[in-house]
C-alpha cells in the first residue's frame, strides 16, 4: 500500500495568485497522478508525473497553467497558476502501487479562488 | 469513445437496507474494473477490483459483480450503516497505455 499525505489541505485564495500544493508519498514510485475534481464531478487527471522527466499533461491542461515538479521518488508539487474562481476545485495526488496496480489517492487539497 | 456511467446518480436508503449501484462501460480493450468508495473530504479508496475473468468479489459487506459480455458491473452494499454514506467511484483500466476511466459516481446516503 502506499500512504499519501497533501498539504495545504484546503485554501482560500484572490484570483490572479498562485498556489502550490505538496503531495509526499511514504514509498518510492514511479509515477504520481494529479487529479481534478469539480464539485459533484468525478475525477479528471490533469497530468502525470515521472521523476527526472517532464510532466505529461492531459487535453485540456497545460503546463503555464499548471505547472509541476518532481525532484524525488516520493514528492512533488503541482502550482495552480493565475487563477480564476472557475480553478475552484479538490486537487488530489495518487500513486499506483502493489502488483494488481492500485491507485492510492491523497486526501486532497480544497481550493476556493474569490 | 471509451465512458463509464453509473446509476443512480444519487440515492437514500435507510440503515439497515441493502443497495445495489450499477456501472456501465464502453472500454476496450479492458483490463480491469474497480469500485471505490470516496467519503466526503477525502480521497477514494479501493473497494474491490475485478479482472475480465472474474464475475464476483466480496469485501466485508460490499460485493460487486461484472458481466464482462454486457460490459456491466454492480456493487451490493448489504446491511448499509450510517459510515456506508459516500459516493461510489466505477473506474476501469484499458490494457493499452495503463489508461483509466472513471465515472461520475453514484452519492449514497445513509438515513437512520
Amino acid at each position: 500500500s502506499a500512504v499519501i499525505s497533501q498539504k495545504p489541505s484546503r485554501d482560500i485564495c484572490q484570483r490572479g495568485t498562485s498556489l502550490t500544493i505538496q503531495c509526499q508519498v511514504d514509498s518510492q514510485v514511479t509515477m504520481m497522478f494529479w487529479y481534478r475534481q469539480q464539485p459533484g464531478q468525478s475525477l479528471t487527471l490533469i497530468a502525470t508525473a515521472n521523476q527526472g522527466s517532464e510532466a505529461t499533461y492531459e487535453s485540456g491542461f497545460v503546463i503555464d497553467k499548471f505547472p509541476i515538479s518532481r525532484p524525488n521518488l516520493t514528492f512533488s508539487t503541482l502550482t495552480v497558476s493565475n487563477m480564476s474562481p472557475e480553478d475552484s476545485s479538490i486537487y488530489l495526488c495518487s500513486v499506483e502501487a502493489g502488483p494488481q496496480e492500485t491507485q492510492y489517492f491523497g486526501p486532497g487539497t480544497r481550493l476556493l479562488v474569490l | 469513445k471509451n465512458q463509464v456511467e453509473q446509476s443512480p446518480q444519487s440515492l437514500i436508503i435507510l440503515e439497515g437496507k441493502n443497495c445495489t449501484l450499477q456501472c456501465n462501460y464502453t472500454v476496450s480493450p479492458f483490463s480491469n474494473l474497480r469500485w471505490y468508495k470516496q467519503d466526503t473530504g477525502r480521497g477514494p479508496v479501493s473497494l474491490t477490483i475485478m479482472t475480465f475473468s472474474e464475475n464476483t468479489k466480496s469485501n466485508g459487506r460490499y460485493t460487486a459483480t461484472l458481466d464482462a459480455d454486457t460490459k456491466q458491473s454492480s456493487l451490493h452494499i448489504t446491511a448499509s450503516q450510517l459510515s456506508d454514506s459516500a459516493s461510489y467511484i466505477c473506474v476501469v483500466r484499458l490494457s493499452s497505455a495503463s489508461k483509466i476511466i472513471f465515472g461520475s459516481g453514484t452519492r449514497l446516503s445513509i438515513r437512520p
